[in-house]
């Protein structure tokens, strides 16, 4: 079975503070999402990567960026977080662009900005 | 703008119900459609992907549809249990990225 892993579960950081959130698959997929979930806004984008060291800008980057110096991991990085990045984050991956593949998630990290 | 709409926002229906779902995406030329399931503070279950050359699948009591002509999906619950009770999110796949209806509440009441 595919396997995604987000490092934390539950996260409280201060305002201002440098974020690092972690995912990792283990099935070698190329692509790799980062999304953010809201009560009434579902679902949003903030950032994909379909290779090592490549990033696409989703609907919602700013305030965020990403890191993805290997294949299984991928990174979101709050530079200074704000209030209002107090959400659900949720990690996805694929196996490969322009194929017909699923995607799977992690189990979700839910972060609270104070 | 590539954009996911689900309709109801919210179903509430009594056990053993016959039920449908609807996602309907504004742009025809996708690569893949895939159902969700999300139970309360967790991460997404996937139930179902239909390939853009396929017109539908089925898993045991759930068979989605799609018709990429209208822009639209279906998904399809038979023999409703409690254990259905969950949200429900349909998920579109243009080029690279994938984007998200925002979902339908499900209850099925004993």
């Amino acid at each position: 079975d595919v396997k995604v892993t987000q490092s934390s579960r539950y996260l409280v950081k201060r305002t201002g503070e440098k974020v690092f959130l972690e995912c990792v698959q283990d099935m070698d997929h190329e692509n790799m999402f980062w999304y953010r979930q809201d009560p009434g806004l579902g679902l949003r984008l903030i950032y994909f990567s379909y290779d090592v060291k490549m990033k696409e800008k989703g609907d919602i980057p700013e305030g965020y960026s990403v890191s993805r110096e290997k294949k299984e991991r991928f990174s979101l990085i709050l530079e200074s977080a704000s209030t209002n990045q107090t959400s659900m984050y949720l990690c996805a991956s694929s196996l490969d662009r322009g194929l017909n593949t699923e995607a799977f998630f992690g189990q979700g990290t839910r972060l609270t900005v104070v | 703008k590539q954009e996911v709409t689900q309709i109801p926002a919210a179903l509430s229906v009594p056990e053993g119900e016959n039920l449908v779902l609807n996602c309907s995406f504004t742009d025809s030329a996708i690569y893949n459609l895939q159902w969700f399931r999300q139970d309360p503070g967790k991460g997404l279950t996937s139930l179902l992907l239909i390939q853009s050359s396929q017109r539908e699948q089925t898993s045991g009591r759930l068979n989605a549809s799609l018709d990429k002509s209208s822009g639209r999906s279906t998904l399809y619950i038979a023999a409703s249990q409690p254990g259905d009770s969950a949200t429900y999110l349909c998920a579109v796949s243009w080029n690279n990225d994938m984007r998200f209806g925002a979902g339908t509440r499900l209850t099925v009441k004993p």
